[in-house]
Formats: structure tokens, sequence, C-alpha cells
């Protein structure tokens, strides 16, 4: 079974620039969620989707970030205009939406660095 | 507000010895909680919940809800556990996850 897809694994751009990233789920996971891992802490959820709907974005920074997920398969992130503060890895998961609770399948992660 | 709160960023241990990764939680009703463990140069993946009542690998963890604690321990520790170790709860909405900041656990020889 494929994992979690994630593209680019690592992106370097300078502040006020802009970036986006891409997410495919496993095959068949109807909830997609996107988190921040800043350094040294742990992830933290910025928005989490079910098929093409959003269930939370509570703590997505809506001025700068944006996420959609149009056919309720592939995600992507983006960023405009990037500031320090963001530089993290960005972690996609997926899960079945009626499936074991808990247990989200991670991406290997897009390590943003912004200068 | 939920909140877990892992207190060790790191903890070093010899092989053999008792292994205990710390985790509380705050959250009013009835918690869900995971560990989750990310081995050196792979993913992010889920080692045990609280509801299974299960061993993997030799670890446990018993919710105990008097404390608000759900600690990870292992009698004997091997090297292959070095790792990073995440304690999670389940949120109001969704299956979505609140994670600590992680306990880094070194397994030395």
């Amino acid at each position: 079974e494929a994992g979690v897809a994630q593209s680019p694994r690592y992106k370097i751009i300078e502040k006020r620039q802009s970036v986006a990233f891409w997410c495919n789920p496993i095959s068949g996971h109807a909830t997609l969620y996107w988190y921040q891992q800043i350094l040294g802490q742990g992830p933290k959820l910025l928005i989490q989707f079910q098929n093409n709907g959003v269930v939370d974005d509570s703590q997505l920074p809506k001025d700068r970030f944006s996420a959609e997920r149009l056919k309720g398969v592939d995600s992507t992130l983006k960023i405009q205009p990037a500031k320090l503060e963001d530089s993290a890895v960005y972690l996609c998961a997926s899960s079945l939406a009626q499936g074991r609770a808990g247990e989200l399948f991670f991406g290997e992660g897009s390590r943003l660095t912004v200068l | 507000a939920q909140r877990v709160t892992q207190p060790e960023k790191l903890l070093s241990v010899f092989k053999g010895a008792p292994v205990e990764l710390k985790c509380n939680y705050s959250y009013s009703g009835s918690p869900e909680l995971f560990w989750y463990v990310q081995y050196s140069r792979q993913r992010l993946q889920l080692l045990l919940r609280h509801i299974s009542r299960e061993s993997i690998k030799g670890f446990t963890a018993d919710l105990n809800k008097g404390e608000t604690s759900f600690h990870l321990k292992k009698p004997f520790a091997q090297e292959e556990d070095s790792a990073m170790y995440y304690c999670a709860l389940k949120g109001n909405s969704g299956y979505a996850l609140n994670f600590g900041k992680g306990t880094s656990l070194l397994v030395t020889p």
C-alpha cells in the first residue's frame, strides 16, 4: 500500500515570497490533515478536511495560509507571503473517516526554510 | 482547553534499563490518548492507543484519569527504541490529534 506522498521535500525561499506544498493521501482515506512542526515542538494542526470540506481550520493563519482539497483527494497548502517564523516541517496525514480513531498516517513532510 | 505536556525533552537510559516517558494531559471530557513514534529518517507513526490496552514492541501505557497521565513504559529498553516519542490527545472535532512537544529517547549500550 502506497503511503502519503508529499512534495517538495525541501524548499528554501526568502521572506515575503510564496510557496505551495502538495499532498496525496492514502487511497480511500477521506480525512486529510496538514500539520506544522516547528523545530523542537510537536506537530500543530493547521487544517483538517473531510472529503473536500473543512472540518477544522481554527489554527490556520488565514491572512497568509490557504489550503484546498478540491476533488476530495489531493490537497495543496499555500503560504503567501511567507514570514521567517513559517520555517518548519509541514506534515500531511490522512485517515479513514470511519476507521480506527487516532490512527493517522503521515507523509515524510516538506521542510520549509524562510530566509 | 486541551493540552498535552511531555515534561522531558530528552531521556537517556542504558540498554536493559526500564524506561518511562511521561505524558500529562488536560481535557474536559473522556480522553482518547495515543503514543506516536518517529524513528530516525522515518515517518511519524502510531505506536499504541489507550483504548486497545495493547503492548507494542514491549511498550505499554496506562491511562490514569486521577493523575491525568498516560505514561509510556518499557521494562527493558533496547537500542532500537531510540527515537522521538509524542503523546497525543484526540480533540473534539473529527479525528485530529493534539500532540505534545515530544521526548527524545536515547538508549545507549
